[in-house]
């Protein structure tokens, strides 16, 4: 929604460049992990998932990395746009089945032109 | 197609006073989540509701806070005795099945409370 994020942490990309955003998740027993993109006045959007039988998945311009050794979690964006720049959350799925997903407290990019 | 829709999309409202949310999820969508997000922070998750099984309260963090929906359609969230910490933006997403699958969100509600 508007003016969420307003104390969170900020990560500023010269347009172009890629991004990279972290996350460190809590429960080693999440088996599903997912991203999401939140502009100011809106709903969080679905970016991309991963399972935890993966290590890494790409969608267009966007990568997901989960190293669970270490619990944590990447969301690389290449050739960042203004039109990336937004809240980023990350949500894992403390187990399997229907439990609900758990939200980090996000990182807003900002992209500068 | 149409997406999650929400409202009111900002509601004002003096402490003590009960106030009512609605969302109207996508055509089909069996699974339907509220969640609460104050700001500067993540989501918070309410309440779950799936086809026909009973809702998953377990996010809900007082008896203050009710939610309801007419099979799977049109959900209600209730809260009465509006509080000042009640004040976040209130989201709604609907999914084709279960926690698995991807949520759409709606716009989600501004709730001030005074």
């Amino acid at each position: 929604g508007e003016n969420v994020g307003l104390h969170l942490p900020t990560l500023s990309v010269q347009e172009g460049d890629n991004s990279i955003i972290n996350c460190a998740y809590s429960n080693s027993a999440s088996d599903y992990f997912i991203w999401y993109k939140q502009e100011s006045g809106k709903g969080p959007q679905f970016i991309i998932d991963i399972r935890s039988n993966m290590d890494k998945r790409q969608g267009q311009r966007v990568t997901v990395l989960l190293n669970k050794t270490v619990k944590h979690l990447s969301l690389q964006i290449a050739a960042t746009q203004p039109g990336d720049s937004a809240v980023y959350f990350c949500a894992e799925r403390p187990n399997s089945g229907n439990t609900p997903l758990v939200f980090g407290k996000g990182t807003r990019l900002s992209v500068i032109a | 197609g149409a997406g999650v829709s929400q409202s009111p999309s900002n509601k004002v409202t003096e402490k003590g006073k009960d106030v009512e949310l609605r969302c109207d999820p996508i055509s089909g969508h069996t699974a339907l989540y509220w969640y609460r997000q104050r700001l500067g922070q993540g989501l918070e998750f309410l309440i779950y509701f799936q086809g026909n099984s009973a809702p998953d309260k377990s996010g809900l963090p007082s008896d203050r806070f009710s939610a309801e929906r007419t099979g799977e359609s049109v959900s209600t969230l209730t809260i009465q005795r509006t509080q000042q910490e009640d004040s976040a933006v209130y989201l709604c997403a609907s999914t084709k099945g279960g926690w698995g699958n991807e949520q759409f969100f709606g716009p989600g509600t501004r709730l001030t409370v005074l």
